[in-house]
């Protein structure tokens, strides 16, 4: 399985600034994931990472609120820009196992604990 | 669209007593099931999958769960609860005609009492 790791591991931040998220996978990977959790609640995908090529968004997320840039087949940054108190939340980066044949399963970061104030 | 189900928000149990943590899904073609856990203030782990084959898939730390094709129901057992299974457990769902996005259900908080 892929050992991912991700910085800052939690933050707290003014309203109106911005903040870069980075996750870094021990392997080469296709596509990379990033998530929101707020706490004791579900995952919600924000959007879809390919290296090469740019982010696929889910509904109500925004590129110019949620920039990712995927420079390499390792690593990814996601973004959280002009923050509001309502982004305060655990933010997950993930990667689709291994890469072998059946390995469909997501593995995830220890994820990022943002609050704003 | 693909769905998933998590009827109980709160599942109690005694310690050494069996558990179940029930999940349904809809998805418009076959799916692959996925079963997670979070322990507090960690990222989650992945404890087991089913993707095709027999019914019954076994995964990490004694859980298994049985896939139900006719209920669309893939339930989260254990034979025997301990105290440190005491989490939270997400199941998933990824219909395997779609792209690789996964599905998560609202979590079901289970704990094992001494």
């Amino acid at each position: 399985s892929a050992v991912i790791s991700q910085k800052p591991s939690r933050d707290i931040c003014q309203r109106g600034t911005s903040l870069t998220i980075q996750c870094q996978v021990d392997s080469q990977v296709t596509m990379m994931f990033w998530y929101r959790q707020q706490p004791g609640q579900s995952l919600t995908l924000i959007a879809t990472a390919n290296q090469g090529s740019e982010a696929t968004y889910e509904s109500g997320f925004v590129i110019d609120k949620f920039p990712i840039s995927r420079p390499n087949l390792t690593f990814s940054t996601l973004t959280v820009s002009n923050m509001s108190p309502e982004d305060s939340s655990i933010y997950l980066c993930s990667v689709e196992g291994g890469g072998t044949s059946g390995d469909y399963e997501q593995y995830f970061g220890p994820g990022t604990r943002l609050t704003v104030t | 669209a693909q769905s998933v189900a998590q009827p109980e928000d709160q599942v109690n149990v005694a310690e050494g007593n069996p558990l179940t943590v029930k999940c349904t899904y809809s998805v418009s073609g076959n799916p692959y099931l996925f079963w997670y856990v979070q322990y507090p203030n960690r990222g989650l782990q992945f404890l087991l999958k089913y993707i095709t084959g027999d019914n019954l898939v076994k995964g990490s730390y004694g859980f298994e769960a049985e896939f139900n094709k006719s209920q669309t129901s893939f339930h989260l057992k254990k034979p025997s609860a301990l105290v440190s299974d005491s989490a939270l457990y997400f199941c998933a769902v990824r219909d395997i005609g779609s792209a690789r996005q996964l599905t998560f259900g609202s979590g079901t908080q289970l704990t094992v009492l001494p």
